[in-house]
C-alpha cells in the first residue's frame, strides 16, 4: 500500500515562529499536495507540485511556501506563523491524473 | 473556491438502512471522486467516476453522475456502525491540471 507519512500528528507553535510540516510518500508518486481543513470550509488547496523543484499555488497560498527537493518529500513552510493558521494540515500524493489521492493522517497545528 | 457542495450536511441513520449523499458542482469535470474521513484522520479514497460514466459500483457503494445537472450521489447500502464518518466529494475540473477541489462534506452517523 502507498503510504503518505506526515511527521507530526500534533504541533503547538508560537506566533511568529517559522514552522516546517514534512510529508513523505513511498511510492514514487509524481504529484503531491498540501491542503488545510477547517470546520465548515472543507479542504482548501494551499500548494501542489507535479515534479521535483516544481511548485504551483493553490487557492490559499498566502503565508505559506513549499519545498520539493526530492521526489518523495514535500514540505510546507509557514514563514511566520499566525493564529489564523491554526488548522488541520493534510498532505496527499497521486501517481497520475485519473487516480485517487492517498492522504497522510494529518497534522493538527495550533498557533498560540 | 468550493467546487463541490454536499447535501445534506449531516445524516443520521440506523444500522442496516441505506445512506444517500449528494454532491453538486459548478464547472465541467474530468472526473469526480468520493472520499471518507474518520474523525481527526486523513481522507481515504473510495471511488472515482469519470465524466463519461453514469454509474459505478464498489462493494456496498454506488455512485451516480449526472453531468447535465452537475451532480453526483453516493449511496451506501446496508450501512454499518463502522461507516460513521464524514464523506467528501472532490472534482477534477477540466483545465485545472489534475488538482482536486473538495466540498465541505456530509457527516454520517450510523447508530446501532
Amino acid at each position: 500500500d502507498v503510504k503518505v507519512t506526515q511527521s507530526s500528528r500534533y504541533l503547538v507553535k508560537r506566533t511568529g515562529e517559522k514552522v516546517f510540516l514534512e510529508c513523505v510518500q513511498d511510492m514514487d508518486h509524481e504529484n503531491m499536495f498540501w491542503y488545510r481543513q477547517d470546520p465548515g470550509l472543507g479542504l482548501r488547496l494551499i500548494y501542489f507540485s507535479y515534479d521535483v523543484k516544481m511548485k504551483e499555488k493553490g487557492d490559499i497560498p498566502e503565508g505559506y511556501s513549499v519545498s520539493r527537493e526530492k521526489k518523495e518529500r514535500f514540505s510546507l513552510i509557514l514563514e511566520s506563523a499566525s493564529t489564523n493558521q491554526t488548522s488541520m494540515y493534510l498532505c496527499a500524493s497521486s501517481l497520475v491524473a485519473l487516480q485517487g489521492y492517498t492522504f497522510g493522517s494529518g497534522t493538527r497545528l495550533t498557533v498560540v | 473556491s468550493q467546487q463541490g457542495e454536499e447535501d445534506p450536511q449531516a445524516l443520521s441513520i440506523q444500522e442496516g438502512e441505506n445512506a444517500t449523499m449528494n454532491c453538486s458542482y459548478k464547472t465541467s469535470i474530468n472526473n469526480l471522486q468520493w472520499y471518507r474521513q474518520n474523525s481527526g484522520r486523513g481522507l481515504v479514497h473510495l471511488i472515482l467516476i469519470r465524466s463519461n460514466e453514469r454509474e459505478k459500483h464498489s462493494g456496498r457503494l454506488r455512485v451516480t453522475l449526472d453531468t447535465s445537472k452537475k451532480s453526483s450521489s453516493l449511496l451506501i447500502t446496508a450501512s454499518r456502525a463502522a461507516d460513521t464518518a464524514s464523506y467528501f466529494c472532490a472534482t477534477d475540473a477540466t483545465g485545472t491540471a489534475s488538482k482536486l477541489t473538495f466540498g465541505t462534506g456530509t457527516r454520517l452517523q450510523v447508530t446501532l
